[in-house]
């Protein structure tokens, strides 16, 4: 079945400074790639997704990408805010026969230094 | 428009107890999903309902947990005989009835389980 890995596992930036976080799929079946945004005590929060047939998606200071034949893709936040503190995590769609079943990664821990 | 909503937010069973989470879905939303996250990992599919009907329970222990959504009310997860390994956070998400399933997900808040 679908494995997703992310990284880094924890970062930490300066504020105003960039973050990326990578993530890599294994089902090339996989066409839908959402990233979610959890806060200490609360449910994930979907902040941004991308369809693959689409190579990058921006909203506002956050993007993302991907790379269909690496199978990666990549969360970039771009200045960065204590706010962004949080734990994100990636998602894929599942094999075609369960394309409702997200797959997510382990986490990586955002801390913005203010 | 209240987003999804759970309780309770804590539960605290000695093992052997039940446990019943609950879960009321985004208004208009008819796909209920519930997941399980344990420290420091990402969440696990557990169960996919819509009203009346399990669609796919793949992701849920086959003993113990069982999982509805009935025609009125909320959804529930129910765990009989808790043992230490379930505590976890248990979260829900929905999701509108049109479109492609499983996508748009909106989560709620989570009920974390603390088996004694």
């Amino acid at each position: 079945g679908e494995n997703v890995e992310q990284h880094p596992s924890t970062l930490s930036v300066q504020e105003g400074d960039s973050a990326v976080i990578k993530c890599t799929y294994s089902d090339s079946a996989s066409n839908y790639f959402p990233w979610y945004k959890q806060e200490l005590g609360k449910g994930p929060q979907l902040i941004i997704d991308i369809r693959s047939n689409v190579g990058e998606k921006k909203d506002q200071r956050i993007a993302v990408t991907l790379n269909k034949t690496a199978k990666h893709f990549s969360l970039h936040i771009t200045e960065t805010q204590p706010e962004d503190s949080a734990v994100y995590f990636c998602a894929a769609v599942g094999a075609r026969d369960s394309s409702y079943k997200l797959i997510f990664g382990s986490g990586t821990r955002l801390l913005v230094r203010p | 428009n209240a987003g999804v909503m759970q309780n309770p937010r804590h539960l605290v069973r000695r093992r052997g107890q039940e446990a019943r989470l609950r879960c009321s879905p985004m208004k208009g939303h008819s796909h209920v999903y519930w997941y399980r996250q344990l420290p420091e990992e990402g969440l696990k599919f557990m169960v996919y309902l819509q009203k009346e009907n399990i669609i796919d329970e793949s992701g849920m222990p086959k003993e113990r947990f069982s999982a509805e959504f009935p025609k009125e009310g909320p959804s529930i997860l129910r765990i009989q005989q808790v043992v230490r390994g379930d505590s976890a956070a248990y979260f829900c998400a929905s999701s509108p009835p049109t479109g492609v399933a499983n996508e748009k997900l909106f989560f709620g808040s989570g009920t974390q389980l603390s088996v004694l």
